[in-house]
């Protein structure tokens, strides 16, 4: 069956541009979860949607970051006013419920000149 | 707070020798681990999960790691290194949301 998919594969954006990545998740699954993956670090938790609320967003750096997911299924995380610094691989996985195993996406790489 | 720590970012190794990765947790409750790997330009895939019950866990490819509370590690070993296993692999810990370490690169000698 299909796993995680994402889109677009590579962004490249001017700084203080606004951009969209998408993830669909493998159908059936509840949990959606994002992560940031930077040059030779390990992914780092951004935000955890149960169905359609957002469970935990703790991991989401500042208030330019928002993620949605409004019917329960595809997410958009939302990057405004972008620096430099945002740019990373963006990771989406998504698993049965929280308790299972998360599968994940190839990624987005995004790079902001 | 949960976290991991695998020692050492990159590991060589000759074609049939045997690979060692190590990763320490520090967690407040009973871990969940997991060995992911990540071939490049490719998303992550599990190897292998330790929950609960047997600390002697099997994946895939061969590979195989031990969960041992005494020593806080879950460290990941296979026998005989393939070509094929040139990778970055990264030890997570679940408490629903995971926690990853740096990551430790893998290149395979001839």
């Amino acid at each position: 069956g299909a796993g995680v998919s994402q889109t677009p594969s590579n962004k490249v954006t001017e700084k203080g541009k606004y951009v969209e990545l998408r993830c669909d998740p493998i159908s059936g699954h509840t949990a959606l979860y994002w992560y940031r993956q930077s040059l030779g670090q390990g992914p780092e938790f951004l935000i955890y949607f149960q169905g359609t609320g957002a469970a935990d967003d703790s991991g989401l750096p500042n208030d330019r970051f928002f993620a949605v997911r409004p019917e329960g299924s595809v997410s958009t995380l939302k990057i405004q006013r972008t620096e430099r610094g945002d740019s990373a691989v963006y990771l989406c996985a998504s698993s049965l419920d929280a308790a299972n195993e998360q599968f994940f996406g190839p990624g987005t790489r995004l790079t902001v000149l | 707070a949960q976290s991991v720590t695998q020692l050492g970012s990159h590991v060589s190794v000759s074609e049939g020798a045997l690979v060692l990765l190590r990763c320490n947790y520090s967690s407040s409750v009973p871990p969940y681990l997991f060995w992911y790997v990540q071939y490049p330009n490719q998303g992550l895939q599990l190897l292998l999960k330790y929950t609960t019950g047997a600390t002697l866990v099997k994946g895939i490819n061969g590979f195989e790691a031990e969960f041992k509370k005494s020593e806080t590690s879950f460290h990941l070993t296979k026998p005989s290194a393939h070509m094929s296993d040139a990778a970055e692999y990264f030890c997570a810990l679940n408490d629903y949301k995971l926690s990853f370490g740096a990551g430790t690169t893998v290149t395979v000698r001839a």
